[in-house]
């Protein structure tokens, strides 16, 4: 059974870098068949894909446009994990954060959410 | 990449049928059979109800149904129950190994 259990600070203040990390139990980050994604939701926004990590024989990431100048999805093997980095954040990206895995697939997992916060 | 449109509320009474609707273009929804929807119940995290367009994960209620005419994906709710009461959002692969979800829809049970 995967588990995808989410950790990281609920406030970061503007201009600083919102950073989060998703650890993954039941299934391997560097699985040759699964992709590792970042999604947010705000009210205003609604759900919005941030992007991925891959491992197919070499790593890869892919990045939703609105975000792709600041983003960076990391893979860590080492604990089984993936993380989050998003950059100069304003007001605008306060929204609940969330990692799953193969979200187009049939047996796509979530991780519980987080609510992150930009303020002063 | 811009969201895909979906009405923002739909209700219906308990035993009939509803239909949500997720517009996109030709370039995500029209161009794949890669149309997920997921149900979010507040404070939860999304659950997949359909993938593929028209696939049923196992668990899920047969009450659910999808289906896809050109580049409109719809989600169809039948014997509509109180526990249907719920925000529905559609997710597409857009290309470019890019993802986008809709607007979402709130369901409603009158």
């Amino acid at each position: 059974q995967v588990q995808l259990q989410q950790s990281g600070p609920g406030l970061v203040k503007p201009s600083q870098t919102l950073s989060l990390t998703c650890a993954i139990s039941g299934d391997s980050v560097s699985s040759n068949s699964a992709a590792w994604n970042w999604i947010r939701q705000s009210p205003s926004r609604g759900l919005e894909w941030l992007g991925r990590t891959y491992y197919r024989s070499e790593w890869g990431n892919d990045y939703a446009a609105s975000v792709k100048s600041r983003i960076i999805i990391n893979p860590d093997t080492s604990k089984n994990q993936f993380s989050l980095q998003l950059d100069s954040v304003t007001p605008e990206d306060t929204a609940v954060y969330y990692c799953a895995r193969d979200i187009l697939s049939g047996t796509p997992e979530w991780g519980q959410g987080t609510l992150v916060t930009v303020s002063s | 990449q811009s969201a895909l449109t979906q009405p923002a509320s739909v209700s219906g009474s308990p035993g009939q049928s509803i239909t949500i609707s997720c517009t996109g273009t030709s370039s995500d929804v029209g161009s794949y059979n890669l149309v997920s929807w997921y149900q979010q119940h507040p404070g939860k995290a999304p659950k997949l109800l359909i993938f593929e367009g028209t696939k049923r994960p196992s668990g899920v209620s047969n009450r659910f149904s999808g289906s896809k005419s050109g580049n409109t994906a719809s989600l169809t709710i039948s014997g509509l129950q109180a526990e249907d009461e719920a925000d529905y959002y559609c997710c597409s692969y857009a290309g470019s190994r890019i993802y986008v979800f809709g607007t979402g829809t709130k369901v409603t049970v009158l």
